[in-house]
């Protein structure tokens, strides 16, 4: 059964700072892997996905790495922002796409301090 | 764009009563799904359907119903309210099979429902 974790739970930076989530993952026969943001009482918004034949994927100042023989990904943020501050969530894909069904990290309360 | 709409946005409801969640989506995708979201488990998938007239069964779908009778729509239904599904629900959509490799799920802002 594939499981997903996310490390820290939670993480509190000065705004300016550079930062790693880590997301880690049981099965590496997976599609595709996403990030999410989610934002206090709000939805899920996709950041970045990455196909299981990709290494990286990268938008604006977000980097999203995935290595599946290892079962880790990870999501650089540069030059955070207090705008940033958010639950970061990984999610990872059944094998073959056929129905797309995600399983999800627990998340990582982020915290950038002004 | 309104994307995917879910209605209610806030429910409470007393044990034994029941109700049915809305969900609708305008981008025309065939994959739709229900999730559940509690503090410190993540979101867990309650049933999901690949199709107009299909369903099929999540990781957690005991005590709930669902129904997706229009591409557009994907209901879902709790027949008797049990404390335990205090929760915050999401509904999301998709493109099918191949289509999704590189095409994230869509999600709606969620209903949150206490069962008292």
């Amino acid at each position: 059964k594939q499981e997903v974790t996310q490390i820290p739970a939670a993480l509190s930076v000065p705004e300016g700072e550079n930062l790693v989530l880590n997301c880690s993952f049981t099965d590496s026969a997976i599609y595709n892997l996403q990030w999410f943001r989610q934002d206090p009482g709000k939805g899920l918004t996709s950041l970045l996905l990455i196909q299981s034949s990709q290494r990286e994927q990268t938008s604006g100042r977000l980097n999203a790495s995935l290595d599946k023989s290892s079962g880790r990904s990870t999501l650089y943020i540069a030059a955070s922002q207090p705008g940033d501050s958010a639950t970061y969530l990984c999610a990872v894909s059944d094998y073959g796409g056929a129905t797309n069904k995600l399983i999800f990290g627990t998340g990582t309360l982020l915290a950038v301090q002004p | 764009n309104a994307g995917v709409t879910q209605t209610p946005k806030f429910r409470v409801l007393k044990t034994g009563q029941s109700m049915t969640l809305l969900c609708a989506q305008d981008m025309n995708h065939e994959y739709m799904y229900w999730y559940r979201q509690d503090p410190g488990m993540g979101l867990r998938l309650i049933h999901y359907s690949v199709g107009e007239g299909t369903t099929a069964k999540g990781e957690v779908p005991d005590g709930y119903n669902v129904s997706r009778l229009k591409k557009q729509n994907f209901l879902l239904g709790l027949e008797s309210a049990a404390p335990s599904q205090t929760s915050v629900y999401f509904c999301a959509s998709s493109y099918p099979g191949q289509l999704s490799y590189n095409q994230p799920q869509h999600f709606g802002d969620g209903t949150r429902l206490s069962i008292l």
